[in-house]
């Protein structure tokens, strides 16, 4: 099985700027979360899909938003890019909803912000 | 809320000796617990989880993790280091009994394994 993918996988954008980032779950894998990984804050999450429904939410401002659609398939959003959203955003997809599901990594994508 | 502790920001060891790197726990009720691995520009790699049993987890490349209650701990070994388990190592918590929680991971461990 193809693992998790996620595109693009380096960004740069400018301050105001707004980005999407995409991510393609393994196959039969209906739930996918996203993080912010950063050298200063570890890995924090950000939002949790399954089945089209965000069951779940960090605590990020607005300008971060997230969809899944009906393939699995998701998307995050930032909007009014700051320089410290500078980050590796990182998509995680497991197989169901239980909770002791373990999670499946992609590559993340490195974005900067200048 | 759950909230995970990983004390050492590095640990190092040499090649062939056993390794320990820490994690302790808070959750209101009996824990998930997981630890992923992170080479460098790569995603996170799962390696073991405790979700309820045994104790002794075996994972992954030959590590594996105890679970133990009364000191909210789960931490991770392997008998005989290598220089390629050099990583960021990260433990995360999920308490099933507070509902619909996320995922939440410690701030990592850097292992890094001298030849």
């Amino acid at each position: 099985k193809a693992g998790v993918t996620q595109t693009p996988r380096y960004l740069i954008k400018t301050r105001g700027q707004q980005v999407t980032l995409s991510c393609s779950p393994i196959s039969g894998h209906r739930s996918v979360s996203w993080y912010q990984q950063t050298p200063g804050q570890g890995l924090q999450f950000l939002f949790e899909y399954f089945s089209e429904t965000q069951r779940n939410k960090g605590n990020f401002p607005g300008r971060f938003s997230g969809r899944q659609f009906s393939n699995s398939r998701s998307e995050m959003n930032v909007s009014t890019l700051e320089l410290g959203d500078s980050a590796l955003y990182l998509c995680a997809s497991s197989l169901g909803q239980g909770q002791y599901n373990e999670q499946f990594f992609g590559p993340g994508t490195r974005l900067t912000v200048l | 809320a759950q909230s995970v502790a990983q004390p050492e920001d590095q640990v190092n060891v040499a090649e062939g000796n056993p390794l320990t790197v820490k994690c302790t726990y808070s959750v209101s009720g009996n824990p998930y617990l997981f630890w992923y691995v992170q080479y460098p520009n790569r995603g996170l790699q799962f390696l073991l989880k405790y979700i309820t049993g045994d104790n002794l987890v075996k994972g992954s490349y030959g590590f594996e993790a105890e679970f133990n209650k009364s000191q909210t701990s789960f931490h991770l070994k392997k008998p005989s280091a290598l220089v390629s388990d050099s990583a960021l190592y990260f433990c995360a918590v999920r308490d099933p009994d507070s509902g619909n929680t996320p995922l939440v991971f410690g701030k990592g461990t850097r292992l890094s394994v001298i030849a």
